[in-house]
């Protein structure tokens, strides 16, 4: 147990749905990030906030909409996605955006059908 | 962001002291290194870092090459809840919150 919980644990959805992935952090940490990790692909940084301000989109496809409310949620709005975006979606907090380590939760593991 | 090569795999037996190497030839005076692992079925979990100096902590301990161009992982017993992908990552402090991951080695541990 990290302190950084993921629902839902697994989704599976068609092309057309929309989907939010949902990530809350325990910590009392002020960053937070979504990776995604694609079979046979390293991690891959997608956002990063920063009390609550994106500070980071790693040329990420607007198909993929991320929402951070306050310091200890953060979303991630999925709408018309590809099969290819399946994979595993990480995330993870940090004390702040520096050189503290970084928390990562379980991950969703999304399957587009 | 400058580079690691890792091994792709390693073996080690059940309580015996593992090695993980670690290459980056291109390391800029600025950059940590940086020790994650990823268990299976779990995201990744932070091993260890440093900058210059060797560091322990009770996970491992991180021994870095005076040149700066390399740096070793090491578990110091190994146990089979410590098989995983183990990552060795730079980054620069202004920038710290990039953890860029490349393929890292995955190490297996026998009885």
């Amino acid at each position: 147990e990290t302190g950084v919980t993921q629902t839902p644990r697994h989704l599976v959805m068609g092309m057309t749905n929309k989907k939010s992935l949902k990530c809350e952090q325990h910590l009392g940490h002020n960053a937070m990030y979504w990776y995604k990790q694609s079979a046979k692909k390293p991690l891959e940084l997608m956002f990063v906030y920063n009390f609550k301000e994106q500070t980071e989109n790693n040329s990420v496809p607007s198909r993929f909409s991320p929402e951070c409310p306050n310091s200890s949620h953060l979303f991630l709005h999925l709408h018309t996605l590809q099969p290819e975006d399946s994979a595993l979606y990480l995330c993870a907090s940090s004390a702040y955006r520096g050189k503290d380590e970084q928390f990562f939760g379980p991950g969703t593991r999304l399957t587009v059908l | 962001d400058a580079k690691t090569t890792q091994p792709n795999s390693m073996e080690s037996n059940e309580e015996e002291p593992v090695h993980l190497p670690c290459n980056h030839s291109t390391i800029s005076g600025t950059d940590y290194i940086h020790w994650y692992r990823q268990l299976p079925s779990q995201g990744p979990e932070y091993v260890i870092h440093g900058l210059t100096s060797n560091v322990n902590n009770r996970m491992a301990s991180l021994a870095i090459a005076e040149d700066r161009k390399s740096s070793t992982l090491i578990l110091h017993r190994a146990t089979l809840r410590d098989a995983a992908v183990y990552y060795c990552i730079l980054t620069d402090t202004g920038t710290a919150s990039k953890l860029t991951f490349g393929t890292g080695t995955r190490l297996q541990v026998t009885l």
